[in-house]
């Protein structure tokens, strides 16, 4: 029972426009949800977050949006960079315990020039 | 580099052998974390330490698999007769007390079990 899904396992975007990163759940007393960038051979790393009682927050080029009624949320970036091409997992904490990430299966942004 | 380190980053076994990968976390972070990734999913959580308590454990961990962080500080995972389903990369993770919950991972160590 998959509680973080990310539906797409692919993305190709043209340099220089948006790229829009998707990701449901289902767990409602999830309180944060975190995007997480992956390059090959190297581990996750943090790329922004977003409380549960917000709806946008944004950082630069990276903006993450939540819609709690849908339970959705998306991260947009603008413009895509060839940097940009990475391994992008959606993650969620549940607020309690372990406070551990419950992590999605991730999307494969690919920025074509 | 005061990151999170982890050794080795590839280990490649036979069959049946034990294998032990540490993992060295950010010295001030209290909390540690152990992933299992596989190829086209995402890290998936298999135990976690509050300091030196282990608090919880995932059912993907069979009792081959056994975890330790003495003193709190660097953390091992041992696997015991490998199988070939345990082929894998294992990622440690550290937090502190961040209200995100925001983890930082290692890079990882890749275990290709023949």
């Amino acid at each position: 029972d998959q509680q973080v899904k990310q539906n797409s396992p692919s993305l190709s975007v043209q340099e220089g426009r948006i790229s829009i990163l998707n990701c449901d759940y289902t767990n409602s007393m999830f309180d944060y949800f975190l995007w997480y960038k992956k390059y090959p051979a190297e581990g996750p790393t943090f790329l922004i977050s977003i409380s549960s009682i917000k709806d946008k927050n944004e950082d630069g080029r990276f903006t993450v949006f939540l819609n709690k009624s849908a339970k959705h949320l998306s991260l947009h970036i603008v413009p895509s960079q060839p940097g940009d091409s990475a391994v992008y997992f959606c993650a969620a904490r549940s607020g309690g315990g372990a406070d551990g990430l419950t992590f999605g299966k991730g999307t494969h942004l690919i920025i074509q020039p | 580099d005061t990151g999170v380190s982890q050794n080795p980053r590839h280990k490649i076994t036979k069959r049946g052998q034990n294998v032990t990968f540490r993992c060295d976390p950010i010295s001030e972070h209290n909390r540690l974390y152990w992933y299992r990734q596989t190829l086209g999913q995402g890290p998936e959580f298999l135990t976690y330490f509050q300091n030196e308590a282990q608090l919880e454990k995932s059912r993907l961990l069979s009792d081959r698999f056994s975890a330790e962080r003495p003193k709190g500080s660097f953390s091992t995972l041992e696997i015991q007769r490998t199988e070939q389903g345990d082929s894998a990369m294992y990622l440690c993770a550290s937090g502190g007390n961040s209200r995100t919950g925001e983890l930082f991972f290692g890079e990882g160590s890749r275990l290709t079990v023949l």
